[in-house]
């Protein structure tokens, strides 16, 4: 069935590094993909998609790319700040008619000043 | 700005007893779902609601059930909590189809 597999954390850089969270799927068809955050004690939110190949997606500082040869949408950021630690999930568009996401295991991401 | 509220933000119960998680939205959405977060696993889909009245079971749907009298409000209820039910559960509702989910703040529940 459809899944995502997204890099184990946790994730630790200093201030300024660049991040890369890898995330791979499989999946019929043409999934929407997506990248939701979680910062510390809240819900999740909506980062950043891209419904079709090739697509980019961006949202504060960070992109992601849908590569449809390699089933990938890696997450960079080129220079990443302390209030951008949180949890990050990749997602996909369940194939069919409801909207239903299938999330990965989420990457801790800790940026140290 | 949409919200989805999540009833309470912590909770502690006794194995066996029924519990009531309820999420409200005030966005007008059709969709509601439920999740489960635990470490490790991701998020999981517990139920699922596109419209009034109806439901469709998630990815873990055993020992849970759930209502939508209304469209605002969705509910999870664990008939008799188990200790393996402890984790934080996530409502989120959405518009049309593929479009993006909004999510509450979450709610953590401890079964004793």
């Amino acid at each position: 069935g459809d899944s995502v597999t997204q890099m184990e954390g946790p994730v630790t850089l200093s201030e300024e590094a660049f991040l890369t969270i890898n995330c791979t799927y499989t999946a019929t068809g043409y999934p929407s993909l997506f990248w939701y955050v979680q910062y510390p004690g809240e819900g999740l939110q909506l980062l950043l998609k891209a419904t079709k190949a090739d697509d980019k997606g961006s949202n504060k500082g960070f992109e992601a790319t849908y590569r449809k040869e390699t089933t990938s949408f890696h997450l960079e950021k080129g220079s990443v700040q302390v209030s951008d630690s949180a949890v990050y999930f990749c997602a996909l568009l369940y194939g069919g008619a409801t909207n239903k996401l299938i999330f990965g295991t989420g990457t801790l991401l800790a940026v140290q000043p | 700005d949409v919200k989805v509220t999540q009833s309470s933000r912590y909770l502690v119960k006794r194995t066996g007893e029924k519990v009531f998680l309820e999420c409200v939205q005030d966005m007008d959405h059709e969709n509601m779902f439920w999740y489960r977060q635990d470490p490790g696993l991701g998020l999981r889909l517990i139920y699922f609601s596109y419209d009034v009245k109806m439901k469709e079971k998630g990815d873990i749907p055993e020992g849970y059930s759930v209502s939508r009298e209304k469209k605002e409000r969705f509910s999870l209820i664990l008939e008799s909590a188990s200790t393996n039910q402890t984790s934080m559960y996530l409502c989120a509702s959405s518009s049309t189809l593929g479009r993006e989910l909004f999510f509450g703040e979450g709610s953590r529940l401890t079964v004793l």
